[in-house]
């Protein structure tokens, strides 16, 4: 079945460590995103690529980094310089980049500091 | 800029009453406009969905009526049953921009109880 898969469920940070979260779609989707999503609150967005090679920062792009090297690839990487790390990170995709299309999602990553 | 107020919750029920989850949303121009449900520890699914005024939006019993003249998208179901528990979000996405970029509520969680 086609769809978005994070890994791993749960993950912890040590201080001044950088983690990085995985997220592999097979829908063939050319959009993907990365969310953060904390208790009681909306999702953020964090960064977005329309295209293989391209991304752009998001509402809260501050102390994470990603790349986008293959299609079906986007890695979320969670810096030293993120001084509240944790939350539940969503990534997503969609068919295109038009305003009405669906947002398809992944089960999430969360992410604890020890 | 954009922004999606949603009922405030947690919202409890027994089952087979009557649901209503109100949002409403600022924004220019015609937006798209969205209802996610989140089950405990995945990501968002898609439960339905409205492009223009008037537009109704249905899906396994559930329905919103994008109103344009309130800015409301309120959530309803006539019969709710143990297995709606969930945290359900509004969110909308402008016509000309990337879908990714929605605007999100705070989510309203919903406990139906036997």
């Amino acid at each position: 079945d086609g769809g978005i898969t994070q890994s791993p469920k749960y993950l912890f940070r040590k201080e001044g460590q950088n983690v990085t979260l995985s997220c592999e779609q097979n829908l063939n989707h050319d959009a993907m995103y990365w969310y953060r999503q904390d208790p009681g609150q909306g999702l953020r967005l964090i960064y977005y690529s329309q295209i293989v090679n391209d991304f752009q920062k998001g509402d809260i792009a501050e102390g994470y980094s990603v790349s986008r090297e293959k299609k079906e690839s986007f890695p979320l990487t969670v810096t030293s310089a993120q001084k509240n790390p944790t939350a539940f990170y969503l990534c997503a995709s969609s068919p295109g980049q038009g305003g009405s299309e669906k947002l398809f999602f992944g089960s999430g990553t969360q992410l604890s500091v020890l | 800029g954009d922004s999606v107020t949603q009922m405030e919750g947690p919202v409890t029920l027994s089952e087979e009453a009557f649901l209503t989850i109100n949002c409403t949303y600022t924004a220019t121009g015609y937006p798209s406009l969205f209802w996610y449900v989140q089950y405990p520890g995945e990501g968002l699914q898609l439960l339905l969905k409205a492009t223009k005024a008037d537009d109704k939006g249905s899906n396994k019993g559930f329905e919103a009526t994008y109103r344009k003249e309130t800015t409301s998208f309120h959530l309803e179901k006539g019969s709710v049953q143990v297995s709606d528990s969930a945290v359900y979000f509004c969110a909308l996405s402008p016509y000309n921009t990337n879908a990714g970029k929605s605007t999100f509520g705070d989510g309203t969680t919903l406990t139906v109880k036997p």
